[in-house]
């Protein structure tokens, strides 16, 4: 397996420009996490889907802020309008079931960096 | 509230010498845990976990991590480091039930410094 895939590895846009990024997870799992990391605040965890379904998204920052999972191979993360505030790198982790203790993959991550 | 701490923000340690990287928690019900690491530019790879049974888990790299109820602490630890372990290392939670379950909590993360 290729491991958890995410696009782009880094993306540069303007601020009030729309972000999109995208994550694949390893097939079978079924689990998926987003995290945003900053030096500032470390690894957030934004939002949990389980078996598809948005579980918490709690740690969303704001409205501006959208995550999707429309199947089981794919999810989304949408910044719309983006801010200079949200560069950082964000990771897309995902699960295999039996969720309590097993460990989860992440991918490379995506740099966004919002001028 | 579930949350993780690393009261350490970089650890400095020569080549060959023991290393300690130092993790508390606090969850409800039973924790899982976890350590990570990160390599430059790269995502988080797992290192080793806690689920139960022995307090004192193995790992990748010869890590291993002694679990501490009492002390609510999970650190991780090396007897001999390595210029080759340099990186970020993040200790992780999950809780074992209540309306958290399923999530996975980091803290901020290590740097870990080996020198020669």
């Amino acid at each position: 397996d290729a491991g958890v895939i995410q696009s782009p590895r880094h993306e540069v846009t303007e601020m009030g420009q729309e972000v999109t990024l995208r994550c694949k997870p390893i097939s079978g799992h079924n689990s998926l996490f987003w995290y945003r990391q900053t030096m500032m605040r470390g690894l957030e965890l934004l939002i949990y889907f389980n078996n598809n379904v948005p579980i918490d998204d709690s740690g969303m920052p704001e409205d501006r802020f959208s995550a999707k999972m429309p199947n089981a191979s794919f999810s989304t993360l949408k910044i719309q309008p983006s801010e200079p505030r949200d560069s950082a790198v964000y990771f897309c982790a995902s699960r295999p079931p039996g969720h309590r203790n097993t460990e989860a993959f992440f991918g490379q991550g995506t740099r966004l960096t919002v001028v | 509230a579930q949350s993780v701490a690393q009261p350490e923000d970089q650890v400095n340690v020569a080549e060959g010498n023991p290393l300690t990287v130092k993790c508390t928690y606090s969850v409800s019900g039973n924790p899982y845990l976890f350590w990570y690491v990160q390599y430059p530019n790269r995502g988080l790879q797992f290192l080793l976990k806690y689920i139960t049974g022995d307090n004192l888990v193995k790992g990748s790299y010869g890590f291993e991590a002694e679990f501490n109820k009492s002390q609510t602490s999970f650190h991780l630890k090396k007897p001999s480091a390595l210029v080759s372990d340099s990186a970020l290392y993040f200790c992780a939670v999950s809780p074992d039930r209540g309306s958290t379950l399923g999530r996975l909590y980091f803290g901020r993360g290590t740097q870990l410094t080996v020198w020669p």
